[in-house]
């Protein structure tokens, strides 16, 4: 298993451009999410999936749009990249066993920068 | 706002000594606390989590101990090595249908010295 594989690795964006994060999972996990990392502050939860055609907001939405059309991949899109959304992105699996909450499996990140 | 408060933001440990990192929270319907370790230019992993119905778990050198009526939780690394140096994060979730999200403390950086 790849486990959580986000791709590109590293990115750098003008402002006003869009763009999109890919996020693919190999262990059929029915939750997935995105996170971003900034110096300081933690992580902190963009969009979650609670499975193929579902999604909603966290805490810091506002800019980046979501979709999960498969259980397997949920991609993040930038609509008009703004420096503020300079950050390390990570995606995240996870399942239940039963009602119960699990481990979360990250991917290794995306370093964006936006100048 | 932050709901997950974590401390302290940098810790310094002699190799073989205790380290702990403490987290409080205030929301009482948080049912699941998980703590996760990460190394630079990697994603965080799961190092070990407990369940409000415990009060302490131990794995190894890490033990968390977990204080429900206060509201608090910590994390020991016992005998503590120069490769646990990494930034260590605290995190809360509730057990719901809607959803699985985390809710990260800031992060404490430990450095362990030789």
């Amino acid at each position: 298993n790849a486990g959580v594989t986000q791709t590109p690795k590293f990115q750098v964006l003008k402002t006003g451009q869009s763009m999109t994060l890919q996020c693919a999972q190999d262990m059929n996990h029915e939750y997935m999410s995105w996170y971003r990392q900034d110096p300081g502050m933690g992580l902190r939860l963009i969009h979650y999936s609670v499975g193929a055609g579902i999604t909603d907001q966290g805490e810091v939405p506002n800019g980046y749009n979501v979709s999960r059309s498969t259980t397997e991949d949920f991609p993040l899109r930038l609509l008009s990249a703004a420096p503020s959304q300079t950050s390390v992105y990570f995606c995240a699996s996870s399942y239940k066993r039963g009602s119960l909450n699990t481990e979360a499996f990250f991917g290794q990140g995306t370093r964006l920068t936006v100048v | 706002q932050q709901q997950v408060k974590q401390s302290p933001q940098s810790l310094i440990v002699q190799k073989g000594g205790i380290s702990i990192i403490n987290c409080a929270y205030e929301n009482t319907a948080f049912d699941y606390f998980p703590w996760y370790q990460q190394f630079p230019g990697k994603g965080p992993a799961l190092l070990i989590a407990i369940r409000p119905d415990v009060s302490e778990k131990k794995e190894g050198r890490f033990t968390i101990s977990f204080n429900k009526s206060a509201k608090q939780f910590s994390l020991h690394i016992m005998d503590s090595q120069p490769g646990d140096s990494a930034t260590y994060f605290c995190a809360a979730s509730i057990n719901s249908n809607s959803g699985y999200a985390l809710n990260f403390g800031k992060g404490t950086s430990l450095l362990v010295t030789p």
